[in-house]
């Protein structure tokens, strides 16, 4: 069954700052990819989607990511944080009729 | 603009009390979802709706139902609610892979 694994919980990064998020899939046959974003008190929102192609793809707000058949990987990487990145990101992966399947979200804290 | 709407917002509700969460969305999709969110836990699904009077179990249906009548709206029904029904209520809508959340709906039940 397909699954997703985000490793860290928590990540706390300085202001201007690079930032990865780690994210694993489990998927037989090739994924659909996704990485969302929520604030505080809000709903999620679509940060970036990978569809079979280019390996790297570009997001909103500076956001790329990184997929890797290899390694079934989809690292989320920002080259420099701002404060209003304070949020939890999930990874996702298409669940076949079922929609997709979240990651457990990684919370990210910025500090000046 | 691509939107769904989720109401109410917040809701308090007692043990035993029967409660009506609603979601709509103008993007004319026909597939809609109902989560709810717990700490540690992630986002859960509860039903998946392909259509009009077309839904389908999630990875935790007990305890709620669900109705689509339109296809623009989508309806999660908790009857006689209990304590542990406490949480964060999320419906999203699909246009193929990608998902369109609403606000969320924080529902506590004492």
């Amino acid at each position: 069954a397909q699954s997703v694994t985000q490793p860290d919980a928590r990540v706390t990064v300085s202001e201007g700052a690079s930032l990865q998020l780690r994210c694993k899939y489990s998927y037989f046959g090739t994924p659909y990819l996704f990485w969302y974003v929520q604030y505080p008190r809000q709903g999620l929102q679509l940060l970036l989607k990978y569809y079979p192609g280019d390996p790297v793809v570009q997001g909103v707000n500076g956001f790329e990511a990184e997929f890797s058949k290899s390694n079934s990987s989809f690292h989320l990487r920002k080259a420099s944080v701002h404060w209003s990145d304070w949020a939890v990101y999930f990874c996702a992966v298409n669940n076949y009729a079922q929609g997709l399947t979240f990651g457990l979200g990684t919370r990210v804290s910025v500090f000046p | 603009d691509m939107k769904v709407t989720q109401m109410p917002r917040y809701l308090i509700k007692r043990m035993g009390e029967n409660v009506l969460l609603e979601c709509g969305q103008d993007m004319s999709h026909e597939t809609m979802y109902w989560y709810r969110q717990d700490p540690g836990l992630g986002l859960q699904l509860i039903y998946i709706s392909y259509d009009v009077d077309s839904n389908s179990e999630g990875d935790i249906p007990k305890g709620y139902r669900v109705s689509r009548k339109k296809r623009e709206h989508f309806s999660l029904i908790l009857d006689s609610a209990k304590t542990n029904q406490t949480s964060v209520y999320f419906c999203a809508s699909s246009s193929r892979d990608e998902q369109y959340f609403g606000p969320g709906t924080r529902l506590t039940v004492l």
